[in-house]
């Protein structure tokens, strides 16, 4: 299985602020990187794929880099609905394994 | 506006069969270029992938999960289903269906909005 491991863990930070989360994949998958925001008691939402393209609707302060191992996820300005749990997820091989994600809190 | 919504038990004994059901609006489960996939998140954890069929009925398994796990489609009533056999307490989770583009890039575009299911007797 292909492992992701996310950082940090968790982050705290302010409405406005710009904050980046990286995912690291235990072997190379190309671009297969998908990114999740889950609000709580909530199912999560796709907001990237294909590593750096952002899903129709999702918000254009969301963005995504990265190929091969290392990947980020970019969050500029900061809105009160942002504050939630992010992960990452590979579709380069089954099983489609997620990272362990990032919790993402205000300051 | 593609839809998910899962049914099926809230409470499964151990040792028994968890059994859901995934209705699909706005879409069709037979359109091709789609996976139909299951997920789960334990309480207060992460995301675990279970598995996912396509329209001809090919499917794949987590394989930590795989000698349990069946996931099938009826294309007549727009569903797929998941079938977990011998459960035990650490099969308690909340259990989204969701549905995975898969032409090209593979992403789980939409989802349905979970259902916990608790092991215990």
């Amino acid at each position: 299985d292909i492992q992701m491991t996310q950082s940090p863990s968790s982050l705290s930070a302010s409405v406005g602020d710009r904050v980046t989360i990286t995912c690291r994949a235990s072997q190379s998958i190309s671009s297969y990187l998908s990114w999740y925001l889950q609000q709580p008691g909530k199912a999560p939402k796709l907001l990237i794929y294909a590593a750096s393209s952002l899903q129709s609707g999702v918000p254009s302060r969301f963005s995504g880099s990265g190929s091969g191992t290392d990947f980020t996820l970019t969050i500029n300005s900061l809105q009160p609905e942002d504050f939630a749990t992010y992960y990452c997820q590979q579709s380069y091989s089954t099983p489609r394994t997620f990272g362990q994600g990032t919790k993402l809190e205000i300051k | 506006q593609v839809q998910l919504q899962e049914s099926g038990p809230g409470l499964v004994k151990p040792s028994e069969t968890l059994s859901l059901i995934c209705t699909v609006s706005g879409g069709s489960v037979s359109r091709g270029s789609y996976y139909w996939s299951w997920i789960r998140q334990p309480p207060g954890k992460g995301l675990e992938w279970i598995g996912n069929i396509y329209d001809r009925g090919g499917t794949s398994y987590n394989p930590s999960l795989k000698s349990r796990v069946t996931v099938s489609v009826d294309t007549s009533k727009n569903q797929f289903s998941l079938k977990l056999s011998s459960v035990t307490a650490a099969d308690t989770a909340v259990y989204y269906c969701a549905r995975d583009y898969g032409s090209g890039w593979y992403y789980l575009d939409y989802w349905g909005q979970g259902t916990l299911v608790t092991v215990s007797s």
